[in-house]
């Protein structure tokens, strides 16, 4: 069965610092893997992806994520955070046949100004 | 496009009532699915579709039902409402085609069993 980690509750930093957001996975086979973020009383809102290929993913609103395969991680980056950027974040990964999506438990962001 | 959207965005139950959550998108995504979303836990499948006329189960399909008869609409059904119930509930699609395509998610029904 697939799962994923997210080990930290919550993230605290400062607005123009850099932010990391951490996720450790397990699957057989090649992994799909996913972030997604969500504003307060919001539905869920897709910020990038892994499919294959660099292990460097730009996504949506200067998010970036680095797959690391040795490690099983797919940690999400951002250089320099803003306010804005205070939400919940949500790694996920899809199995083989693409049919089930399994979450983290969420990691809640909180950039202060 | 309205996308993927829900009703109704709140509704409360007493134990033991039935109800259906609607779901319906309008970008002839083949793929349709339903999560619900507890702290702490983050979002678990409860059941998905994978087109008109074909669901399954996902990791926590005890206690709904889910039909889908159209490629549009794909609703939730609670058979006898529980406290356990509780929880915000999000209906998402996806173009068909496994493992690459990102969900896109509708704004959920908060729903409160007494």
């Amino acid at each position: 069965a697939q799962s994923v980690a997210q080990p930290e509750d919550q993230v605290n930093v400062a607005e123009g610092n850099p932010l990391t957001v951490k996720c450790t996975y397990s699957v057989s086979g090649n992994p799909y893997l996913f972030w997604y973020v969500q504003y307060p009383n919001r539905g869920l809102q897709f910020l990038l992806k892994y499919i294959t290929g660099d292990n460097l993913v730009k996504g949506s609103y200067g998010f970036e994520a680095e797959f690391n395969k040795s490690q099983t991680s797919f940690h999400l980056k951002k250089p320099s955070a803003l306010v804005s950027d205070s939400a919940l974040y949500f790694c996920a990964v899809r199995d083989d046949a693409g049919n089930m999506l399994t979450f983290g438990g969420g990691t809640r962001l909180m950039v202060k100004p | 496009n309205a996308g993927v959207t829900q009703t109704p965005k709140f509704q409360v139950l007493k134990t033991g009532q039935s109800m259906t959550l609607q779901c319906a998108q309008d970008m002839n995504h083949e793929y349709m699915s339903w999560y619900r979303q507890d702290p702490g836990m983050g979002l678990r499948l409860i059941h998905y579709s994978v087109g008109a006329g074909i669901t399954d189960q996902g990791e926590v399909p005890n206690g709904y039902n889910v039909s889908r008869s159209t490629t549009e609409d794909f609703p939730l059904r609670l058979l006898s409402a529980a406290p356990s119930q509780t929880s915000v509930y999000f209906c998402a699609s996806s173009q068909t085609g496994g493992q690459t395509y990102e969900q896109y998610f509708g704004p959920g029904t908060r729903l409160t069993v007494t």
